[in-house]
């Protein structure tokens, strides 16, 4: 069976601060996608990021980046000079190659403060 | 370029009501999911369909669930007799799978049921 878990439910830094989001994820596939979803107050799931099980490198994209750890079954998000705007529940979610539903992880609530 | 959209986005009914959601996928994805998220928990797989077809079912979907996607596009999501263990946001998410693509779900904006 699969298996996301997000452990930190709540983070609040002030603003300009970094900040990592953990994601630890469980499966015996080989073949498996990783994604991170972002939920903002108004309800609706923004995608942002997939990586498939063979590529490892890590990327970054502006003030975002991600880092995909096949050894520690870890794919963690940075947000580094947080903004207010960054105020949201964070998902991780991985799928097998083989599947369709994604499992999510429980989310984290980013509260950033100006 | 329009996403996934979902109506109604609220609705409220009283329970043993039943309730009727559609899902209008993303013009040229062929899969078609359903999720439900109910109050500081990830979304939960509910059931897809590839074109017509329903691949998959979650036990959480009780008899009282009925989902279809008769001509292949838009879906819809009855819940019949519904009771207050129901409320939930209620998300729709379509892809583009074919042989070895697999593309990413891109959600729509939710349906968010509230049983009295």
């Amino acid at each position: 069976a699969q298996k996301v878990t997000q452990a930190q439910t709540e983070i609040s830094v002030v603003e300009k601060e970094d900040v990592t989001l953990d994601c630890v994820y469980e499966t015996r596939d080989t073949t498996y996608y990783l994604f991170w979803y972002k939920q903002p107050p108004s309800g609706e799931l923004v995608f942002l990021i997939r990586r498939n099980s063979f590529d490892e490198q890590n990327e970054i994209s502006g003030r975002y980046s991600w880092n995909f750890q096949k050894s520690t079954s870890s794919f963690n998000f940075t947000i580094t000079a947080s903004q207010v705007v960054d105020s949201a529940v964070y998902f991780c979610a991985l799928i097998i190659n083989q599947g369709g539903k994604l499992i999510f992880g429980q989310g984290t609530e980013l509260s950033v403060k100006p | 370029d329009t996403g996934v959209s979902q109506d109604p986005r609220h609705k409220i009914t009283k329970r043993g009501q039943n309730v009727t959601f559609r899902c209008d996928p993303i013009s040229e994805h062929n899969r078609l999911y359903w999720y439900r998220q109910t109050l500081g928990q990830g979304p939960e797989f509910l059931t897809y369909f590839q074109n017509e077809a329903q691949l998959e079912k979650s036990r959480l979907l009780s008899d009282r669930f009925s989902a279809e996607r008769p001509k292949g596009s838009f879906s819809t999501l009855e819940i019949q007799r519904t009771e207050q263990g129901d409320s939930a946001m209620y998300l729709c998410a379509s892809s583009f799978v074919s042989g070895g693509r697999r593309d990413t779900q891109y959600f729509g904006p939710g349906t968010r049921l509230t049983v009295l």
